[in-house]
């Protein structure tokens, strides 16, 4: 059984770009959630979605950022004309419908804004 | 609100030398609590977590943690520390509500040979 897929593992982007990350949850798991790691914090909540669903998005910046979750295919976290602020390592984790405590993490998208 | 707070931002120890990392939460009912791992340029992995019944729980690596309601805490300890251990260490809590994770800022350890 697979784990929290994210690719890419390393984006570079210029300021004013857009980077699109994705997140293929464990088999099973219908929940999403995506955190943000600044350098040398801890991670901060982003948002959480079920399949076409935005559940919580209460620590989404109000600009620039959209996440979705369609029925089919990963979960995606874009982030539109990049800045320099945005550099940050973004996780995805899963949970499973019935198994809600535990969050099974991804291995993280590490984002560079030149 | 819930808060963790990990008041210890750098521990260094010798290996075979045993570890306790503190972690105190703000939450208004009995949450859900977490120690997570992450090594350098990796995810995080769950150690051990709480939900309730015994106070103390056993988690993976050797790694037992204890909630001390009255003390609003949940520190990570482990008797003999290794080599690999050195990571940065997280807590979090999770509100029942939405379980969305709120998480200290870690601690990282270093271990000495």
């Amino acid at each position: 059984n697979a784990g929290v897929m994210q690719n890419p593992r390393h984006l570079v982007r210029r300021r004013g770009q857009e980077a699109r990350l994705r997140c293929s949850p464990m088999k099973g798991h219908s929940h999403v959630y995506w955190y943000r790691q600044l350098p040398e914090e801890g991670l901060k909540f982003m948002v959480y979605l079920q399949k076409e669903n935005i559940i919580d998005e209460s620590g989404m910046p109000k600009e620039r950022f959209s996440a979705e979750f369609p029925k089919e295919g990963p979960s995606i976290l874009r982030i539109q004309q990049v800045v320099r602020g945005d550099s940050a390592a973004y996780f995805c984790a899963s949970h499973h419908p019935t198994v809600q405590e535990t969050q099974y993490f991804g291995p993280g998208t590490r984002l560079l804004v030149l | 609100a819930q808060s963790v707070t990990q008041p210890d931002i750098h521990i260094t120890v010798s290996e075979g030398a045993s570890l306790e990392l503190r972690c105190n939460y703000s939450y208004g009912a009995t949450p859900y609590l977490f120690w997570y791992v992450q090594s350098p340029g990796q995810g995080l992995q769950l150690l051990l977590k709480y939900f309730s019944g015994d106070t103390l729980v056993q988690g993976i690596k050797g790694f037992e943690a204890e909630f001390k309601r009255s003390q609003s805490s949940f520190n990570l300890r482990k008797p003999s520390v290794h080599w690999s251990d050195a990571a940065e260490y997280f807590c979090a809590v999770a509100a029942r509500e939405t379980d969305k994770l709120i998480f200290g800022t870690g601690t990282r350890l270093q271990v000495f040979p």
